[in-house]
C-alpha cells in the first residue's frame, strides 16, 4: 500500500513565523502535490512536482514556496505566517504514468492524512 | 481553464436510502480524466474511481454506481443502500490530459458531505 506520511496532524504557528510541513512518500512516486482545503472551496493546488528539485505553480501559489532535494520528500514552506493561511494541508503523490496515449500521467493521487494548521 | 461544480454541500438521509451526488465539469480539453474520493471523518481522502473522456458507460462497483454524460458534463455518483459507513465528504475532481511530464494536476470540486443517520 503507498504510504503518504505528513510529519504533524495539528500544528500552531504565530503570525510571522517560518513554517515547515513535510511530506514524505514510500512508492517512488514522480510526483507530488501540496494541496489546502478550506470549507466550500474544496481542494486548491498550491504547488506540486514532477521530479526532484523540480517544481511548478499550481492555483495558488503565493505565500508559499515548496522544497524537493530527495524524491520521496516534498516539504512546503510559508515564508511568513499568516492568520488567512490557516487551513488544512494535504500533501499528495502519484506515479508519472498510468494508461497510454494522451492518458499517459493521469493516475491516481494517494494523500496524506493532513495537517491542520492554525496560524494566530 | 477548467471548473468543477458540487452543488449539494451537504446531504442527509437515513441508513439504507439511494443518494445521489452531483458533479458538473468545464473543460475546453476533448482529452481529461474524472475521478471521484472520498474523504471520512479520519481525513485521508481515498480514491473512488477514475474515469477518462472516451469512456462513457457506466460503472457499478458494490453500492457504488457512477454515471457519466458527456453530453451535459456531468459525472454523478450514487450510493445505494447507503450505510452509516458512507458518512463522509466526497469530492469530484477533473484532470486534463497532461501536456509535459507534470500531468494530473486535479481540480477539485467544493465537496458534498454525506450525513448517513442509522
Amino acid at each position: 500500500d503507498v504510504k503518504v506520511t505528513q510529519s504533524s496532524r495539528y500544528l500552531v504557528k504565530r503570525t510571522g513565523e517560518k513554517v515547515f510541513l513535510e511530506c514524505v512518500q514510500d512508492m517512488d512516486h514522480e510526483n507530488m502535490f501540496w494541496y489546502r482545503q478550506d470549507p466550500g472551496l474544496g481542494l486548491r493546488l498550491i504547488y506540486f512536482s514532477y521530479d526532484v528539485k523540480m517544481k511548478e505553480k499550481g492555483d495558488i501559489p503565493e505565500g508559499y514556496s515548496v522544497s524537493r532535494e530527495k524524491k520521496e520528500r516534498f516539504s512546503l514552506i510559508l515564508e511568513s505566517a499568516s492568520t488567512n493561511q490557516t487551513s488544512m494541508y494535504l500533501c499528495a503523490s502519484s506515479l508519472f504514468g498510468s494508461g497510454t496515449g494522451a492518458f499517459l500521467g493521469n493516475s491516481p493521487l494517494h494523500f496524506g492524512n493532513g495537517t491542520r494548521l492554525t496560524v494566530t | 481553464a477548467q471548473k468543477v461544480t458540487q452543488a449539494q454541500t451537504e446531504i442527509s438521509v437515513v441508513e439504507k436510502e439511494d443518494v445521489t451526488l452531483d458533479c458538473v465539469y468545464e473543460t475546453r480539453d476533448t482529452t481529461y480524466y474524472l475521478f471521484w474520493y472520498k474523504q471520512p471523518p479520519s481525513g485521508e481522502l481515498v480514491f473512488l474511481i477514475r474515469r477518462n473522456s472516451f469512456d462513457e458507460q457506466n460503472e457499478i462497483s458494490g453500492r457504488y454506481s457512477w454515471n457519466f454524460q458527456k453530453s451535459t458534463s456531468s459525472f454523478n455518483f450514487t450510493i445505494t443502500a447507503s450505510q452509516v459507513v458512507d458518512s463522509a465528504v466526497y469530492f469530484c475532481a477533473l484532470s486534463e490530459a497532461p501536456i509535459k511530464a507534470a500531468g494530473n494536476k486535479l481540480t477539485f470540486g467544493g465537496g458534498t458531505r454525506v450525513l448517513v443517520k442509522p
